[in-house]
């Protein structure tokens, strides 16, 4: 069956720090992978996917980057934390076609101090 | 660009029905998605709709009209687990691109 990971669950950087998450995918090959971020009681808004080794698709302009390096890893970076970045980060994955259904990881929360 | 909108908060007695609607404004649209997310965890999918008409899984039903861009989400036979946030989505494009709406808060009380 079909897995995914993403780490670390919590972290309090301060700014100005840099910031690495991780996700990974088990049990699949050639997914669409996304990353989004929940601020506390909003909606998701979708920062990155990506449907194949290096190729990302940014949706936001802002203090963040995404990388896919192997098939099944997706990475979420910043050279240098806002306060602004302060949110819920969730990874997620699909098959490759149209049907509405992605499978998010657990989540990480994030604090820039 | 594209919008979702739909209710800020629902409130419901258990065993009662509750409908949640959610109008959209996108291109490239291909479904509407909904999710389910309680407080501290990940989203999690419970329906799509891709054509018109009214889906039902158990004690959920969704229900879409590309035509008035617009669907719901009916929930029958309210449970206290079901207090929850739900979110609609829509699909844009045919690599799955999944856009969310603001979601909807609702407290079922005993």
């Amino acid at each position: 069956s079909q897995t995914i990971h993403q780490w670390p669950a919590t972290l309090v950087q301060p700014v100005g720090s840099p910031l690495s998450l991780e996700c990974t995918v088990e049990g699949t090959s050639n997914p669409n992978l996304y990353w989004y971020r929940q601020a506390a009681g909003r909606g998701l808004q979708l920062l990155f996917y990506s449907v194949g080794i290096g190729q990302i698709s940014s949706e936001v302009p802002q203090n963040l980057s995404a990388s896919r390096p192997q098939d099944r890893q997706f990475i979420l970076s910043s050279k240098k934390l806002l306060l602004s970045d302060s949110g819920f980060y969730l990874c997620a994955w699909s098959v490759p076609v149209s049907t509405g259904e992605l499978f998010f990881g657990e989540g990480s929360r994030l604090t820039v101090l | 660009g594209q919008s979702l909108e739909q209710p800020s908060e629902v409130t419901a007695v258990e065993g009662a029905i509750v409908q949640i609607n959610c109008t959209y404004q996108t291109s490239g649209f291909y479904g509407l998605s909904w999710y389910q997310q309680h407080d501290g965890g990940a989203p999690t999918f419970l329906s799509y709709n891709a054509l018109d008409g009214l889906e039902e899984t158990g004690r959920f039903s969704s229900f879409l009209s590309r035509s008035d861009s617009y669907g719901y989400l009916l929930l029958q036979e309210l449970q206290m687990k079901d207090s929850a946030s739900y979110f609609c989505a829509v699909t844009q494009g045919g690599f799955q691109k999944l856009v969310f709406g603001t979601g909807t808060r609702l407290l079922v009380s005993p």
